[in-house]
């Protein structure tokens, strides 16, 4: 089955500067990879998600890359703000399920 | 609205009583699973349902059974809860189409087993 790794697990940034996830996954055959936010004491919810035939999607200050060769997909957050604090997964799921597989979560703290 | 929700939102228990943590979708999602969440773990797939009587096992099945007699609802049951069952956990929906891949998740179950 897939496996997904996600890190770092914590990531502590100042308010401005630029955050990055990274997941690699196992199964070539995945093709779409979507991205969970949770904030504290919240569910998690869809921020961004990217398919195997694009390379990068951004949507505001957020964006995802895709390296399918490399079997790693990373997500960009700039100009990070207080409010970005949160738990964020990744997760990717392959061409024949409909079930993804998720990442262990990183813990985003943006300091003001 | 277009919602998941799930019921009880806690719930602290003793070794052995069963249990039951409910789960409805007003989405017409075919796909609906249950997940665990605990620290330094993410969120760990218990069992899922394709459609009405239709389920399998995720990663963490042990302990846990599911139903899923209507489209909607797909109630979680711990038959003997442990312990080791104290956890968060989050029922989700889909659509089971190509261009519908968002999972909605409902707002948890914080479950403490004594």
């Amino acid at each position: 089955g897939e496996n997904v790794e996600q890190h770092p697990s914590t990531l502590s940034v100042q308010e401005g500067d630029s955050a990055v996830i990274k997941c690699t996954y196992s199964d070539s055959a995945s093709n779409y990879f979507p991205w969970y936010k949770q904030e504290l004491g919240k569910r998690p919810q869809l921020i961004i998600d990217i398919r195997s035939n694009v390379g990068e999607k951004k949507d505001q200050r957020i964006a995802v890359t895709l390296n399918k060769t490399a079997k790693h997909f990373s997500l960009h957050i700039t100009e990070t703000q207080p409010e970005d604090s949160a738990v964020y997964f990744c997760a990717a799921r392959s061409g024949g399920s409909y079930i993804p597989t998720f990442g262990r979560g990183t813990s985003l703290i943006v300091h003001p | 609205e277009a919602q998941v929700t799930q019921n009880p939102r806690y719930l602290i228990t003793v070794t052995g009583k069963k249990l039951t943590v409910t789960c409805s979708q007003n989405m017409n999602h075919e796909y609906m699973s249950w997940y665990r969440q605990d620290p330094g773990l993410g969120l760990r797939q218990i069992y899922y349902s394709m459609n009405v009587e239709v389920t399998d096992k995720g990663d963490v099945p042990e302990g846990y059974k599911v139903s899923r007699k209507e489209k909607r609802n797909f109630p979680l049951i711990l038959e003997s809860p442990s312990p080791n069952q104290t956890s968060l956990y989050f029922c989700a929906s889909s659509l089971l189409q190509p261009s519908s891949d968002e999972q909605y998740f409902g707002p948890g179950t914080r479950l403490t087993v004594t």
